[in-house]
């Protein structure tokens, strides 16, 4: 069966500090990966999603980027994170291709910038 | 964007009382999921309703799609206590997007 992980489960950083959260995929290949963030008080928000290795689509500029290195490995980064960066993180996967697709979802990184 | 709102975003009702969402979407789409979020977790997939579908069940949810509005709306018969969790529509066909998500509060 198929599970996905996220780390670190909660995560205080001060402001201007650099970010890495990871997420993996186990149990298919060549899934679609997403990054959502939800801010107190707002939905999800996407914020990138990948259709395969190395192919990233962003769909909010801001000072936040992602990585793909690997076929079910999908990392979030920040050189500087903002007190606006503050939030829950979720990343999800999706059998790849196009049409609708079931999302499931990791269990989320709480992140605290203070 | 296909963005749209969920509404009530809260909703607060006692154990074995029946609890109605709704979901309504600008621009056309293909289908349309629901989710559901405990505090803290990440989102369950609960049932997609597929565009040229109007109703669909599974357990004790019940899901309807109205196209001509726009709208969807997600019925939980018989609430439990566990039923207390945020639940978010995703509106489109590729990729969800979601909105704010209802509050459910389900007292014993």
């Amino acid at each position: 069966s198929q599970t996905i992980h996220q780390w670190p489960a909660t995560l205080v950083q001060p402001v201007g500090s650099p970010l890495s959260l990871e997420c993996t995929v186990e149990g298919t290949s060549n899934p679609n990966l997403y990054w959502y963030r939800q801010a107190a008080g707002r939905g999800l928000q996407l914020l990138f999603y990948s259709v395969g290795i190395g192919q990233i689509s962003s769909e909010v500029p801001q000072n936040l980027s992602a990585s793909r290195p690997q076929d079910r490995q999908f990392i979030l980064s920040s050189k500087k994170l903002l007190l606006s960066d503050s939030g829950f993180y979720l990343c999800a996967w999706s059998v790849s291709g196009t049409g609708t697709r079931e999302q499931y979802f990791g269990p989320g990184t709480r992140l605290t910038v203070t | 964007s296909q963005q749209g709102e969920e509404d009530p975003q809260a909703l607060s009702i006692q154990e074995g009382e029946n609890a109605t969402m709704n979901c309504s979407y600008k621009t056309s789409i293909n289908n349309l999921q629901w989710y559901r979020q405990n505090s803290g977790r990440g989102l369950v997939h609960l049932i997609l309703i597929r565009s040229n579908e109007r109703e669909k069940h599974s357990g004790r949810l019940r899901v309807t799609l109205d196209t001509s509005k726009k709208s969807s709306s997600l019925l939980i018969t018989a609430s439990r206590a566990a039923d207390t969790a945020s639940y978010f529509c995703g509106r489109g066909s590729y990729i969800p997007t979601f909105g704010r998500g209802t509050s459910l509060i389900v007292h014993p």
